[in-house]
């Protein structure tokens, strides 16, 4: 059993859609994060849930908005997208919000917005 | 504010050569340390983690780091690389005052060649 999952895998859309990326993780984690990795491999915090509360909010445009329906699901959703949006977006989840386990990711979505 | 640094951009080695990949952070308080790989087309996956005790910690495949407080290191070693180790490597700190969310490096290309 796959413990983070993702989908879609790749996801390809025109400059101006709107699309969400789904999560589940099946480790009955309490913490689920979003991580987005830019064209040079650069892996930067967006959102955190814990608990289906958000706990941690980069400085993402509003245009993202993530939703956590349960503890074990963390969708991203994506208004307006932008050429800017393209890069792997990654979910994962840890059993606490502190700083102290260890994080399990998933395969990634692979934004491609032309 | 919190940041990570890894020295190497890539790295490209033979098969049986010694590898030492570099991290530097930069924050004043207790922090936890993470090395994390992503092989290619992969999700990341932890190597080794410190939280406390022992400064030098041993991971999985072979690979160990050392943490330097002092220095605010904590540089990823293999004594004998070999070619399936080939992949992306970060490292990644988390304090308990930022909600457990994970700061990455840039990230080191390892390549090695058969």
């Amino acid at each position: 059993d796959t413990a983070v999952s993702q989908t879609p895998k790749y996801l390809v859309t025109q400059m101006g859609n709107d699309k969400s990326i789904k999560c589940e993780q099946n480790l009955g984690h309490d913490t689920m994060y979003w991580y987005k990795q830019d064209s040079k491999k650069f892996l930067k915090i967006m959102f955190s849930y814990n608990n289906k509360e958000l706990i941690i909010n980069e400085t993402v445009p509003n245009r993202f908005s993530p939703k956590s329906p349960d503890k074990a699901h963390l969708n991203l959703h994506i208004n307006s997208l932008e050429l800017g949006d393209s890069a792997v977006y990654f979910c994962a989840s840890s059993q606490e919000a502190g700083a102290v386990d260890e994080q399990y990711f998933g395969p990634g979505t692979r934004l491609t917005v032309t | 504010a919190q940041s990570v640094s890894q020295h190497n951009h890539h790295v490209i080695l033979s098969e049986a050569a010694s590898l030492e990949l570099g991290c530097n952070y930069s924050y004043g308080g207790t922090v936890n340390l993470f090395w994390y790989v992503q092989y290619p087309g992969q999700h990341l996956q932890l190597l080794l983690k410190y939280f406390s005790g022992d400064p030098l910690v041993k991971g999985i495949k072979g690979f160990e780091a050392e943490f330097i407080k002092s220095k605010f290191s904590f540089n990823l070693r293999k004594p004998s690389v070999q070619w399936s180790d080939t992949a992306e490597y970060f490292c990644a700190v988390s304090s308990y005052n930022q909600g457990g969310k994970l700061i990455f490096g840039q990230g080191t290309e390892l390549s090695v060649k058969p």
